[in-house]
Order: C-alpha cells, then structure tokens, then sequence
C-alpha cells in the first residue's frame, strides 16, 4: 500500500510561516488525489480545514492555506498564533484507497 | 445546523459483538458520504471505509475488509459500523464524518468520536 509522508515535527515562532507537506511514496500527488488537511488538537476530533487541494472549510482562519508544492500537498500556516498548536494530517486518495499521513506535530514557541 | 452525533463509549470482551452509530441531522442525509475512521491510542488516523446513503454501497479499507461492516438505516439518518468478534487490537477512538466532492473525497463536520476498549 502506498505510503504518505509528512514531518514528523515542526516548530514555528508566534507571527511566522511554516509549510507542512504531505508526499506519496509511489506518485506525484496532483489535485485527482483530493488532497485534504485535518488539524487535532489534544484530546479533541480531528477538524477538517482544507480539501481538494486548496478549498478551505467555512471556518477555516485565513492563515491557512493549501496548495500544491513541487509534487507534493502542502498547507501554510502564516501568522501563526499559539492556538495553531496542534498535530496536522493529511489525507490522499488513490486509485484504491485513502491514505492518511502519520501527521505532523506543530509546536509553537 | 448540520451535526453528527455518536453513540456513547463502549467496553467490551475479546470475540464479543458491538455496533455503533453515527447520526446525522440538519442536512439532507441521502445527499453525502458518511467516512468511517479509527484513531487508536497514542496514533494516527486510519481511514476505515465509507458508504453512500443513496444506495447503501460501501467501501472498507483492504486492512478493515472481513473485520467490520458499516451499513445505514435512512429512516433515521443513522450510520453503522459493526463488529461481529471484537479484538484487542480494535480499541480506538471511531469518527464518522460528511464527505462530499467525488465519490466522498472531502470532509467538513465530524462526529465527536465513539471509544471502543476491547480488554479481557
């Protein structure tokens, strides 16, 4: 089964930018794979805040964004504010199956 | 206002039986998708499967093929996810989630999740 892969862990200043990115061991990932964005926080359900690439979810905060990055997904977070602390994951689809990525831990200091 | 709403936390023995639900109201439920998908402890998320409200198909994972069946009752808006014998390996956190675009390949509102501890 193919693999997606993220960053383990990232760690960002409060106002800065950090880009997570989200790859498919076997292909480049393009928008047919629906690329969608969750953010969990601690003990909470995951939240959906971006799908099809770069459409984000009525309440997605403008600081999130999602796009495609040099054959991978990939979501910005710009002006990052102490709430964004979370764990992000990212979900491809494939010809058999989704695929979620083994998420990527946002720590913001 | 659109909500999924999951069945209460459950414990339970090692071959024993469960289901559990996801009900959906505020929305017109034959229109999208419900996702399955597990959480267990201390992990990742895992996509479990999905089945369409207008003609009751699904689609499990390869992995979760054989181990759990998900099914609907439209009269009630309700969607299931069963176990005929339950493992110790099942324990985890299920959400069930609307998923849309083709085929149910995007997600917006989640359930708040159901624990499933399986332990003898």
């Amino acid at each position: 089964q193919t693999v997606v892969t993220q960053e383990p862990s990232l760690t960002v200043s409060p106002g800065g930018t950090v880009t997570l990115t989200c790859a498919s061991s076997t292909e480049t990932v393009t928008s047919a794979h629906y690329p969608s964005w969750f953010q969990q926080l601690p003990g909470q359900a995951p939240r959906p805040l971006i799908y099809s690439s770069n459409t984000k979810n009525s309440w997605t905060p403008a600081r999130f964004s999602g796009s495609l990055l040099g054959g991978k997904a990939a979501l910005t977070l710009s002006g990052v504010q102490p709430e964004d602390e979370a764990t992000y994951y990212c979900l491809l689809h494939f010809i058999g199956d989704p695929v979620f990525g083994g998420g990527t831990k946002v720590t913001v200091l | 206002e659109v909500q999924l709403v999951q069945s209460g936390a459950e414990v339970k023995k090692p071959g024993e039986s469960l289901t559990i639900s996801c009900k959906g109201s505020g929305y017109t439920f034959v229109n999208y998708w419900i996702t399955w998908v597990r959480q267990m402890p201390g992990k990742g998320l895992e996509w479990v499967g999905r089945i369409d409200p207008r003609d009751s198909f699904s689609k499990s994972d390869p992995s979760f093929q054989g181990r759990v069946t998900i099914s609907l009752d439209k009269s009630t808006s309700t969607v299931f996810l069963q176990w005929d014998s339950l493992k110790t390996s099942d324990t985890a956190i299920y959400y069930c989630a609307r998923s849309f675009c083709s085929g149910g390949k995007c997600s917006d509102y989640w359930g708040q999740g159901t624990l499933v501890s399986v332990s003898s």
